[in-house]
């Protein structure tokens, strides 16, 4: 089936850790996302992929490092500069202009 | 003013019931927009685009008012299930960037 694949669905990280979240899309879309999620609260963009070996800063980019060497694929690292994880890490794809984003099923990230 | 405001609720109806959500958004150039439906714990799914006036898919209908820069979002014959957040999205009209999510406006349908 058509989708996108997070994993770990949860993830837990040590002070001073950096960790890895995975995003995988086989929709063949050129765009890819990467948004965070604090209960209660909107969706905040930490980096989006226009195309492959191309990204940019999103709102919340800070203590956040992404790459895009293959077009199915958009991983996350949560570095140690970040020092408030905690939160729900979603990805998402998109066709292009215009179009709308589809979204995995997320990762939660907890501080141990 | 903020890019995209959604009222929070929660809005608390009875089953059978008729609600409705706005959601404004601040740039006058957006060509579209889109809702998305979260449950507790999950991610956001799509539940409709609206790029011109509006559009209906049974029970739900979205609209689209250019001139006072806002969307609606109307559910008829609430069910139980509809219990959610719903999240406005809106494309800023500029090529290469994300879309503009509001907050989300809470629906609890009680029986």
């Amino acid at each position: 089936d058509g989708g996108i694949t997070q994993s770990p669905k949860y993830l837990f990280r040590k002070e001073g850790q950096n960790v890895t979240l995975s995003c995988e899309q086989n929709l063949n879309h050129d765009a890819m996302y990467w948004y965070r999620q604090d209960p209660g609260q909107g969706l905040r963009l930490i980096y989006y992929s226009q195309i492959v070996n191309d990204f940019q800063k999103g709102d919340i980019a800070e203590g956040y490092s992404v790459s895009r060497e293959k077009k199915e694929s958009f991983p996350l690292t949560v570095t140690s500069a970040q020092k408030n994880p905690t939160a729900f890490y979603l990805c998402a794809s998109g066709d292009g202009y215009n179009q709308p984003q589809h979204f995995g099923d997320g990762t939660r990230l907890s501080i141990l | 003013r903020k890019e995209v405001e959604q009222d929070p609720g929660p809005f608390n109806v009875p089953e059978g019931a008729t609600v409705a959500f706005n959601c404004t958004y601040s740039n006058s150039a957006s060509q579209s927009f889109f809702w998305y439906r979260q449950d507790c714990r999950k991610e956001p799914k799509l539940l409709m685009s609206v790029y011109s006036s509006g559009n209906e898919d049974g029970r739900f209908t979205a609209q689209l008012n250019r001139a006072s820069q806002y969307i609606s979002l109307l559910i008829r014959d609430s069910k139980l299930s509809d219990s959610a957040t719903y999240l406005c999205a809106v494309n800023p009209n500029q090529a290469g960037t994300a879309l503009i999510f509001g907050k989300g406006t809470t629906l609890s349908v009680s029986s």
